[in-house]
C-alpha cells in the first residue's frame, strides 16, 4: 500500500522560516504535490515536484528526494496568512490515473 | 466567477436520507473528482470522471452513486445516510486526466452532518 507522513502541527513565528517534512512509502513514484487549506475552505495547488530537487516559487520552495522518499515545503518570512494546514500528496504509481494520495496534513499556526 | 462550484455548502439531516451534492466546474476541464475528508482532515478520493466516463471507484458504498450529465457536471448521490457519512465533501476537476503534473482545483467543500 501507499503511506504518507507528515508532522501533524507545527508552530513558528511572524518573519521565521518553517520547513515542514513529508515522506512517502510507494511502490514506485509519479510526481508529488503540496496544497495549502486554509480552516473551512478548499485545498489549493502550491507546488509539484517529480525530479530531485528545490523547485522555488516565491516565498515557498518544495524539495524533493526520490532515493530518501522524502519531500519538504519550506515557508519563508512567515506571514499571519501562512495559518493553514499544508497537505502533501503523491500521484498514485499504480495506474495510468490522476488519482491523488494525500497525507494527514501539518496544521501550522503562525504567531506574531 | 467561481472555477469550481458545489451546492450547497452546509447539509444537515437525518440518517435514513437521501441527499444529493451538485458540482459544476467552467475551467473547460475534462475530469472531475469526489474527494471525502474526515473529522482528521484526511482527504480521500472517492471517484473520478473523464469526460462522463467512471474511471477511478475506490470502495466507497454502494450508497454513493455519483453521475455526471456532461463534462462539466458531476454530482453525488447518497441513499440511507449514517452517521459515518458526516465529512466534508469536496469536488475537483483538472485537465487532463492521466498528465502526471496535472494539479487539481477543488470547489469550496460541502459539510454534510448526519444526525
Amino acid at each position: 500500500g501507499q503511506n504518507i507522513d507528515q508532522p501533524t502541527e507545527m508552530t513558528a513565528t511572524e518573519g521565521a522560516i518553517v520547513q515542514i517534512n513529508c515522506t512517502y512509502q510507494t511502490s514506485g513514484f509519479n510526481g508529488l504535490f503540496w496544497y495549502q487549506q486554509h480552516a473551512g475552505e478548499a485545498p489549493t495547488f502550491l507546488s509539484y515536484n517529480v525530479l530531485d530537487g528545490l523547485e522555488e516559487k516565491g516565498r515557498f520552495s518544495s524539495f524533493l528526494s526520490r532515493s530518501k522518499g522524502y519531500s519538504y515545503l519550506l515557508l519563508k518570512e512567515l506571514q499571519m496568512k501562512d495559518s493553514a494546514s499544508y497537505l502533501c500528496a503523491v500521484r498514485d504509481p499504480g495506474g495510468a490515473t490522476n488519482k491523488l494520495i494525500f497525507g494527514t496534513g501539518t496544521l501550522l499556526a503562525v504567531q506574531p | 466567477d467561481t472555477a469550481v462550484s458545489q451546492t450547497p455548502k452546509y447539509l444537515v439531516t437525518q440518517m435514513g436520507n437521501d441527499k444529493s451534492i451538485k458540482c459544476e466546474q467552467n475551467l473547460g476541464h475534462d475530469t472531475m473528482y469526489w474527494y471525502k475528508q474526515d473529522s482528521k482532515k484526511f482527504l480521500k478520493i472517492m471517484f473520478s470522471y473523464n469526460n462522463k466516463e467512471l474511471i477511478i471507484n475506490e470502495t466507497v458504498p454502494n450508497r454513493f452513486s455519483p453521475k455526471s450529465p456532461d463534462k462539466a457536471h458531476l454530482n453525488l448521490h447518497i441513499n440511507s445516510l449514517e452517521l459515518g457519512d458526516s465529512a466534508v465533501y469536496f469536488c475537483a476537476s483538472s485537465r487532463r486526466e492521466a498528465a502526471t503534473n496535472e494539479k487539481l482545483f477543488f470547489g469550496s467543500g460541502t459539510q454534510l452532518s448526519v444526525l
